[in-house]
């Protein structure tokens, strides 16, 4: 079946350092996938959507020049927390589509777990 | 726009009883319907989900649920529930299924709850 992988699965950083996520496709091709941010208990909210060889298109309230996506190839998107502070601490959930799939089939990566000090 | 509503935080049952968790959803055309789960500090696993077709859908683990048009539903069964059912349940809409630019919109999250 379609595996989404996410690097690191646990990150703990300093308050003002940048920390990059890795969501990977193992065995599909993804043009698009997409960056969730979780807090305790509570759902998914979707940060932006990462489109292979073009910009990401964020939701409103997310700041662009924080949270910088690259979908660099059509297995590969990063998520980068640029000057992290605590309040960025959160579950950051990527999910990739299957560009192949009939319907368009979205699978989830494990997620990383971001701790700012 | 779309939204999905979970009316119950959580939901606690007994081992071996029946195990209902509730969604509706509203949307702008037809919907397309998603049932994930979600263990400790793990990403969504997917449970099932309502394309086309009949309204009773059978999914992963023993899970299933029914797509009911009139009252805009979507609640997700289980004849009989386990200790390892234990989880955090979302059910999930989206409209246009063969719209690559479209999005999932996820429920607040049902707790379930099962005691031995």
């Amino acid at each position: 079946g379609a595996v989404v992988s996410q690097h690191p699965s646990w990150v703990i950083c300093k308050s003002g350092t940048s920390v990059k996520i890795e969501c990977r496709s193992l065995d599909f091709q993804a043009t698009t996938m997409f960056w969730y941010r979780q807090f305790p208990k509570q759902s998914l909210m979707l940060m932006a959507t990462s489109n292979e060889g073009s910009k990401a298109t964020y939701e409103q309230g997310v700041e662009k020049d924080k949270f910088l996506i690259n979908h660099a190839s059509l297995t590969l998107s990063t998520l980068t927390v640029t000057s992290a502070h605590p309040e960025d601490s959160s579950f950051y959930i990527c999910s990739a589509r299957d560009s192949l799939s009939s319907y368009n089939e979205q699978f989830f990566g494990p997620g990383t777990r971001l701790t700012v000090l | 726009a779309q939204s999905v509503a979970q009316p119950e935080d959580q939901v606690n049952v007994a081992e071996g009883n029946p195990l209902t968790v509730k969604c509706t959803y509203s949307v702008s055309g037809n919907p397309y319907l998603f049932w994930y789960v979600q263990y400790p500090n793990r990403g969504l696993q997917f449970l099932l989900k309502y394309i086309t077709g009949d309204n009773l859908v059978k999914g992963s683990y023993g899970f299933e649920a029914e797509f009911n048009k009139s009252q805009t539903s979507f609640h997700l069964k289980k004849p009989s529930a386990l200790v390892s059912d234990s989880a955090l349940y979302f059910c999930a809409v989206r409209v246009g299924i063969k719209a690559a630019g479209n999005k999932l919109t996820f429920g607040g999250g049902t707790r379930v709850l099962v005691k031995p």
